[in-house]
């Protein structure tokens, strides 16, 4: 029973233009978001979250959108850049902080900028 | 830079064996999580310690334990290996109660492979 999914497990996009990772998730529950890029070798890097009780965040080229009433998170990178070329994860929690606080994840999107 | 620390990178063990990995997490979180990342699929809640105590556990048997030091370093010990606990564990590290939203900072992670 995956409770965040991400149905695209690859994306290949031109340097300089759009990416869009999409998430969806189940549980009414989850309160807060989080989108991480993983290089190979490497431990998730966190990217960027949003509460809830918004429904955009912005941090230079990333944005990510939340419709809550569709329960679908979008991550969009502007311009891409070789270098954003990663696995990106979108994760979710029941809360932002406290003393429990557990991550559920989507597998991954394995996002490709081509020079 | 996170500052998480797991040791060690790689390790090979053999069905029916136990082993104990290791994360130093980043300087002033309290909060320890540890996450099982199969092949093809994005992390996996395990547990979760906080001030020593375990504090949330995913659907892992009981043969999965950990421990938690009053410097807030960890370990995760695994008893009577399977050749499904193949996988890379990875540890994060988070100061929930903070201010802000306390996204989870993540070690590089440990390959563990059972022959």
């Amino acid at each position: 029973d995956q409770q965040v999914k991400q149905n695209s497990p690859s994306l290949s996009v031109q340097e300089g233009r759009i990416s869009i990772l999409n998430c969806d998730y189940t549980n009414s529950m989850f309160d807060y978001f989080l989108w991480y890029k993983k290089y190979p070798a490497e431990g998730p890097t966190f990217l960027i979250s949003i509460s809830s009780i918004k429904d955009k965040n912005e941090d230079g080229r990333f944005t990510v959108f939340l419709n809550k009433s569709a329960k679908h998170l979008s991550l969009h990178i502007v311009p891409s850049q070789p270098g954003d070329s990663a696995v990106y994860f979108c994760a979710a929690s029941p809360n932002s902080g406290g003393s429990n606080y557990k991550l559920t994840f989507g597998k991954g999107t394995l996002l490709t900028v081509n020079p | 830079e996170t500052g998480v620390t797991q040791s060690p990178t790689h390790l090979i063990k053999t069905r029916g064996q136990q082993v104990t990995l290791r994360c130093s997490s980043q300087s002033g979180h309290n909060t320890v999580s540890w996450y099982q990342q199969a092949l093809g699929q994005g992390p996996q809640f395990i547990f979760q310690y906080y001030r020593e105590e375990e504090n949330g556990r995913g659907n892992f048997p009981p043969r999965f334990s950990g421990l938690q030091f009053p410097n807030y370093s960890s370990e995760l010990n695994v008893n009577a290996l399977e050749l499904d606990d193949s996988a890379l564990y990875l540890c994060a590290s988070s100061f929930p109660g903070g201010a802000d939203l306390t996204e989870a900072f993540f070690g590089q992670g440990t390959r563990l492979t059972v022959v």
